[in-house]
């Protein structure tokens, strides 16, 4: 069973647009969320993230909020630019004997037109 | 500052082959991973290691062994290798350090892309 989901394989946004990447997660023991961006031929790289007791996190052009009752959080991006083209990854932190873990969603590809 | 650094980048098997996928940082981590990448199914964890001379199996363990003789360096291996093992694997390292995720953001390589025929 899937833990963390993204619904979306892919969006498409006009450049200067707001894009918003999605991803529900089932289980309620994750402590933080976060979200990493990956570029073709390279590794995924960490982008923003939020604590499961916080309901918002900005960073610059990037917010994230947090829905926990409906389990669901939310990457926006404002104004969307070309370089902001990758596929984005939600993945949900949990700590089990001491190790941190993380459970990935499949990625949503973004593409950025101009 | 190399980072995370992974050995091969590409690599082409035939089906029961074996061979060794090297992880290396040079960031003093403690914890180490290995995830596999497949279409459709984001990053899945296949090991991961708490620190030097330990391994633990993660989500997707069989078919693979681990072996982190030295803190820097953390090494995937197929003994047998069989097409369901075609696959994007990503290494990943992280402090560990207690706290928030600012603390320990796992840094990934590159990847390896393999092949099995």
């Amino acid at each position: 069973d899937q833990q963390v989901k993204q619904n979306s394989p892919s969006l498409s946004v006009q450049e200067g647009r707001i894009s918003i990447l999605n991803c529900d997660y089932t289980n309620s023991m994750f402590d933080y969320f976060l979200w990493y961006k990956k570029y073709p031929a390279e590794g995924p790289t960490f982008l923003i993230s939020i604590s499961s007791i916080k309901d918002k996190n900005e960073d610059g052009r990037f917010t994230v909020f947090l829905n926990k009752s409906a389990k669901h959080l939310s990457l926006h991006i404002v104004p969307s630019q070309p370089g902001d083209s990758a596929v984005y990854f939600c993945a949900a932190r949990s700590i089990i004997q001491g190790a941190q873990k993380l459970v990935f969603g499949q990625g949503t590809r973004l593409t950025i037109n101009p | 500052n190399a980072g995370v650094t992974q050995t091969p980048k590409f690599r082409v098997l035939k089906t029961g082959q074996s061979m060794t996928l090297l992880c290396a940082q040079d960031m003093n981590h403690e914890y180490m991973y290995w995830y596999r990448q497949d279409p459709g199914m984001g990053l899945r964890l296949i090991h991961y290691s708490v620190g030097e001379g330990t391994t633990a199996k993660g989500e997707v363990p069989d078919g693979y062994n681990v072996s982190r003789l030295k803190k820097q360096n953390f090494l995937l291996g197929l003994e047998s290798a069989a097409p369901s093992q075609t696959s994007v694997y990503f290494c990943a390292s992280t402090d560990g350090l207690a706290g928030g995720p600012a603390k320990n953001i796992q840094y990934f390589g590159a990847g390896t892309r393999l092949s099995v025929l």
